[in-house]
């Protein structure tokens, strides 16, 4: 299967900060998706990105698929921000990666 | 749009007992759903695919007549654990294709699972 690595695996911020998540990836894919799970479990959608960049509100995210990576932008961070954040990749399963855990300190 | 629903969100039993957990797309058609697990602070392991009307495929290692999967139409998806025991204990997640993007998935709520 596909293997997914995400840098770093966890991530301390002070409110305001800005960070940088990275997916690496073993194999061409037609899906990456970026998710929150926040502390009840439920995973959100944050992006679908198999290529290019978009921006929703203070995230943003960009996935080179030739050089097979993703990265996820968080922009002057919140409280609200922290919780586990994973990349997954697929051609028809996704596969997950371990994950990036962020707190955002007040 | 694009809304998964789980039922029951949590669930506690005793050993020996069935649990059926019930993933509906609620604003979609999935003609595809998937079962996942996941184990405290770690990520998520897939279990199986669930077509609808077809046999669920399963992935290496988990047991068919312990995880049930039934896939009667477009919107639902049920996952029965069969004689629990606590080892089954876990976040059971599911998710669903939106027929307009067959890659993109939505993931339930999620169902927390203690056996006792």
């Amino acid at each position: 299967g596909i293997q997914v690595e995400q840098s770093p695996p966890d991530l301390i911020l002070q409110e305001g900060a800005n960070s940088t998540l990275r997916c690496n990836f073993s194999d061409s894919v037609n899906n990456l998706q970026w998710f929150h799970q926040n502390p009840w479990g439920q995973l959100i959608n944050l992006f679908y990105i198999p290529s290019g960049t978009k921006q929703n509100g203070r995230l943003s995210a960009t996935t080179v698929a030739t050089e097979r990576y993703s990265l996820l932008y968080i922009s002057s961070s919140q409280t609200t921000d922290s919780g586990v954040y994973f990349c997954a990749v697929s051609n028809y399963k996704l596969s997950f990666g371990a994950g990036t855990t962020v707190t955002v300190r007040a | 749009g694009a809304v998964v629903s789980q039922h029951p969100s949590w669930v506690i039993c005793k050993s020996g007992t069935s649990v059926k957990i019930e993933c509906r797309s609620l604003d979609f058609q999935a003609t595809t759903m998937f079962w996942y697990r996941q184990f405290p602070k770690q990520s998520l392991m897939l279990m199986a695919t669930s077509n609808e009307g077809s046999k669920a495929t399963y992935e290496q290692g988990v047991e068919k007549d312990k995880f049930l999967i039934n896939h009667a139409s477009l919107t639902l998806s049920t996952l029965t654990v069969t004689s629990a025991h606590p080892e089954d204990s876990s976040f059971y997640i599911c998710s669903a294709r939106d027929g307009g993007n067959e890659y993109e998935q939505y993931f339930g709520p999620g169902t927390r699972l203690t056996v006792t």
